[in-house]
């Protein structure tokens, strides 16, 4: 079963932010909310992650909901760059794999 | 660049052939994932290592296994080999010194059977 549900594609216009949601109703206590990207077939890339409080880096912004039964990837400023599949995961720090679903895939255009 | 280094980056191969892809995960980390990536499928989670150690199995075949050494580099080996384990083979590693469960991708090496 996902624990996770994502829309299959989104558009966004360039300069705009790119707010991507992500539902995890059934999210555990100990689960964390992870955000990769995957550019046209290069490694996936580590975006952010957080528990429970709204958190921030240079990428992106990650804000989780108080129930914590969904969250919104937030970038900024996209640039044609951000063109990639979204995935955002639910998972135990327990060291174990991510299992990656299918993720959105963002199309950001001039 | 996330630290992780896979190599081949390409390899063309036969049916029924075997070869052997190699990951050298970031310093200092001690897990070493695998997986896969077909065009019809998604990110596959193949298998685990932590410290020499397997840990933990996913969607991987018998024709497959992996091993970590000492040094902590890993390799994936794929046997008798078929059209459809062409793929994107990616390895990751765990960075364990900090919260939560991230890992970083390698680029991938791209396995065609021909």
């Amino acid at each position: 079963d996902a624990k996770t549900t994502q829309p299959p594609s989104m558009d966004c216009a360039e300069g705009r932010a790119a707010n991507l949601p992500c539902n995890h109703s059934t999210i555990s206590g100990n689960e964390y909310v992870y955000w990769y990207r995957q550019i046209h077939s290069q490694g996936p890339q580590y975006i952010i992650h957080g528990l429970k409080n709204n958190e921030t880096n240079e990428m992106a912004s990650l804000i989780i909901t108080e129930d914590r039964k969904s969250s919104t990837l937030i970038l900024p400023h996209a640039t044609l760059r951000d063109t990639a599949v979204y995935y955002c995961i639910v998972e135990r720090d327990s060291g174990y794999a991510l299992n990656f679903g299918k993720g959105t895939s963002l199309l950001v255009t001039p | 660049d996330s630290g992780v280094t896979q190599t081949p980056k390409h390899l063309i191969t036969a049916t029924g052939q075997r070869v052997t892809l190699r990951c050298s995960p970031r310093s200092g980390d001690l897990s070493v994932y695998w997986y896969q990536q077909s065009l019809d499928q998604g990110l596959q989670f193949l298998i685990q290592y932590y410290n020499g150690e397997e840990r933990a199995k996913g969607n991987i075949l018998e024709r497959f296994s992996a091993q970590q050494f000492p040094d902590l580099h890993s390799e994936l080996n794929l046997s008798s080999l078929e059209l459809g384990d062409s793929a994107l083979y990616f390895c990751a590693s765990k960075d364990d010194r900090a919260s939560g469960n991230t890992i970083y991708f390698g680029e991938g090496s791209w396995l065609t059977v021909v």
